[in-house]
C-alpha cells in the first residue's frame, strides 16, 4: 500500500500566486517526520521544510509553509507568492523511527510544478 | 558546511564496463545514504551507512553493486558490468545523528549515469 500519496502529477500556476501541493500519508506510528524536497531539472534534491508529528504548530520556512492536519494524515506544502524559479518537481517524504533503524525516507511520486510568467 | 559533494556529475559508459562514484558527506554527518532515481520517479533506497558500517542494503542492490565507506567519511558506489537498466541518477545523502528520525537528509547534486 502507498505510504505517501501525492495526487497531483503536474500543476501549472501563474507567477505570484500561492500554490498548494497535496500530500497524504499512511502510518500507524505516533512518532514520525514529514519532509518536503524540491528537485529542479538540474537534479539536486533540495530540502525545504520539516514537520514533526508532535509539532503543534505548522512549520514555516520563508515562503514555504506546511499545512499539517494530523487527523486527516495530510501534510500539504504551501508556497506563497510563487516565482519562476519554483518550477521543479516536489517530493513529499516520511520517516518512521520504528520502521527501520536506518531512518530511510519513504517517498511520494512527486508533483511537477510549472510556474507561468 | 560545504554540503554533500558527488563526483562525477555525469558518467557515460559502455555496457559491461565498471564505474565508481564518490560521495563526500557533510563533515559532521555520520549517516550516509545512496539512492537511485529514474526519470519521473521518486528516489529508491539502495544502501545506508552509519559511520563506516554498512547497516542496510536494499534488494535493489544486486551483486554487481557494492558500496564502501572505509573511514566513515567519504563513500564510493561501484557498479560492475554495467547494464542499460543501470542508467539513472545516483543520489547520495547524509544526515546528522542529533535528532534521529527528525534529521533531514541533505543530498548532493547526484551523478547521472548513462549506459550505452
Amino acid at each position: 500500500a502507498q505510504k505517501i500519496t501525492q495526487t497531483q502529477p503536474g500543476m501549472f500556476v501563474q507567477e505570484k500566486e500561492a500554490v498548494t501541493l497535496d500530500c497524504t500519508y499512511d502510518t500507524s506510528d505516533q512518532s514520525y517526520g514529514l519532509f518536503w524536497y524540491k528537485q529542479p531539472s538540474s537534479g539536486e534534491m533540495i530540502f525545504l521544510i520539516y514537520q514533526g508529528s508532535y509539532d503543534e504548530q505548522n512549520a514555516t520556512e520563508g515562503r514555504y509553509s506546511l499545512n499539517f492536519q494530523k487527523a486527516r494524515k495530510s501534510a500539504n506544502l504551501v508556497i506563497s507568492a510563487s516565482q519562476l524559479g519554483d518550477s521543479a518537481m516536489y517530493f513529499c517524504a516520511m520517516r518512521e523511527p520504528e520502521m527501520d533503524s536506518n531512518y530511510q525516507l519513504i517517498w511520494g511520486a512527486g508533483t511537477k510544478l510549472i510556474i507561468k510568467p | 558546511d560545504t554540503g554533500v559533494s558527488q563526483d562525477p556529475r555525469h558518467k557515460i559508459t559502455k555496457r559491461g564496463q565498471n564505474v565508481t562514484f564518490r560521495c563526500d558527506p557533510i563533515s559532521e554527518h555520520n549517516r550516509l545514504y545512496w539512492y537511485r532515481q529514474t526519470l519521473g520517479q521518486g528516489p529508491e533506497f539502495l544502501t545506508y551507512f552509519q559511520n563506516e558500517a554498512q547497516l542496510e542494503k536494499s534488494r535493489l542492490l544486486s551483486d554487481r553493486f557494492s558500496a564502501e565507506r572505509p573511514k566513515g567519511s567519504f563513500s564510493t558506489l561501484e557498479i560492475q558490468r554495467t547494464e542499460q537498466g543501470d542508467s539513472a541518477m545516483y543520489l547520495c545523502a547524509s544526515s546528522s545523528p542529533g535528532q534521529g528520525y527528525n534529521s533531514p537528509l541533505h543530498f548532493g547534486n547526484g551523478t547521472r549515469l548513462t549506459v550505452t
